[in-house]
Formats: C-alpha cells, structure tokens, sequence
C-alpha cells in the first residue's frame, strides 16, 4: 500500500496567518493528489487536484505544490471561515487502494 | 446543481443488516463513478471501495472486501452502501462522493461529496 503521512496532526493560527500543511507518499505518485477541507456536519469540500489545480470556486488563498513524494497545500492568509481539518488524498496506485493522509486540524489561536 | 444526497442517520444493533444510499441528481448518474469513505469516531478518512454506475463494477479496500457490499440502482440515480451483519466498530460517518478526471494532469479525484450518513451500532 501506498502510505500518506500527514504533517502536522493539528496547528493553532490566527486569522491572517500563512499556514503550510504537509503530505507525502511512500513511493512516487506523480502528481495524482488532491486535498480536500473536512468541517463537521457538511460535505468534504475538494480544493486542489493534479497536486496545483484550485478546483472552481476555492478562494485563490488556497495553493497546492508537489510532485512524487513531497506536497504542500499552504493557506496564504488565514481566513476564519477556514478553521477545519485538512485531508491530502493519493489516486494513483489500483482504484480500491486509494488512501488519505490522516488529516491536519487547523485550530484558531 | 450537481449533488449528492445522503440518507438519513441510522441506530442499529450488532448483527443487525443495513443498506444506506447516496442519490445523484444534476449530472448524468451513470456516466461517473460513486465512491464510499468511512470517518470513524474522532479518526480520519478511510476509502472503502466505489462502483462505476454504468455496470456495476465495484472495487473494494482490501481492509473492507467480504464486510460491506456496493451497489447501484441506474434507474433511480442512487448507489448504496451495505452491511449484512453490523459490528460496533462499523459505528462511523459514510460519505460518498464522485469521481472526477482531469484530463490535463490524468489524475482522478472525488469532486462532490454528500453530506454524510451517521451509522451508530450499539446494543
């Protein structure tokens, strides 16, 4: 199996702070990443895919980067709206083997 | 407006069967692919499988194969998520979600989600 390992597990910011969360893979996958915003009660929300694609209506302050085993997803000023868990997702390996990363919390200071 | 609606939050008892559904509405259903993640009590996203709605080819997690079936009804736009004999550890948030592909990076994504289906297994 491909692993995700996510960094970090939690982080505490302020509104209007640059926040930086990590993932990288256990082999090369390319750039078949995509993150997504997890809040409780609603629908995980898709943000990046092809590791730098910003899906349709994201705000522009959402970035992705990487490719093979090393990816960012960075927040360039935090918004409160914005206060979730962060998932990291690989889709490159066989369809049912797909995994997450194990989420970053990102919590108001 | 493309989306995903969920059934709603089922109480069940250990060995007890369920069958819980995600019905599309705003695209062409059997032209995607459905897929089924589990969040469990204060952990993160598993992938359990995801089933293509045209044939019914489903693909499972191999820590999932054997324990939930994935099914499609192309008729009524809907694909379910089953159990013949819950345990409390299936006690959980399903999601489904489609599946999406970029043609520029060829990769593949899950660009809707639905809003969840609690499931609590408890005696």
């Amino acid at each position: 199996d491909t692993q995700m390992t996510q960094s970090p597990s939690s982080l505490s910011a302020s509104v209007g702070d640059r926040v930086t969360i990590t993932c990288r893979a256990s082999q090369s996958i390319r750039i078949y990443l995509s993150w997504y915003q997890l809040k409780p009660g609603k629908a995980p929300n898709l943000l990046i895919y092809d590791a730098s694609t910003l899906q349709s209506g994201v705000p522009s302050r959402f970035s992705g980067s990487g490719s093979g085993t090393d990816f960012t997803l960075t927040i360039s000023s935090l918004q409160p709206e914005d206060f979730a868990t962060y998932y990291c997702q690989q889709t490159y390996t066989t369809l049912p083997t797909w995994t997450f990363g194990q989420g970053t919390k990102v919590e108001i200071k | 407006e493309v989306q995903l609606v969920q059934s709603r939050a089922e109480v069940k008892k250990p060995g007890e069967s369920l069958k819980i559904s995600c019905k599309g509405s705003g695209y062409s259903f059997s032209n995607y692919w459905i897929g089924w993640v589990r969040q469990m009590p204060g952990k993160g996203l598993e992938w359990l499988g995801i089933i293509y709605a045209a044939d019914s080819d489903a693909r499972y997690s191999p820590s999932f194969q054997g324990h939930v079936t994935i099914s499609v009804d192309r008729s009524i736009s809907t694909a379910y998520l089953q159990w013949n004999s819950l345990k409390a550890s299936d006690t959980a948030i399903y999601y489904c979600a489609r599946r999406a592909y970029s043609a520029s990076g060829q990769a593949y994504y899950m660009d809707v989600w639905g809003t969840g289906t609690t499931v609590t297994v408890s005696s």
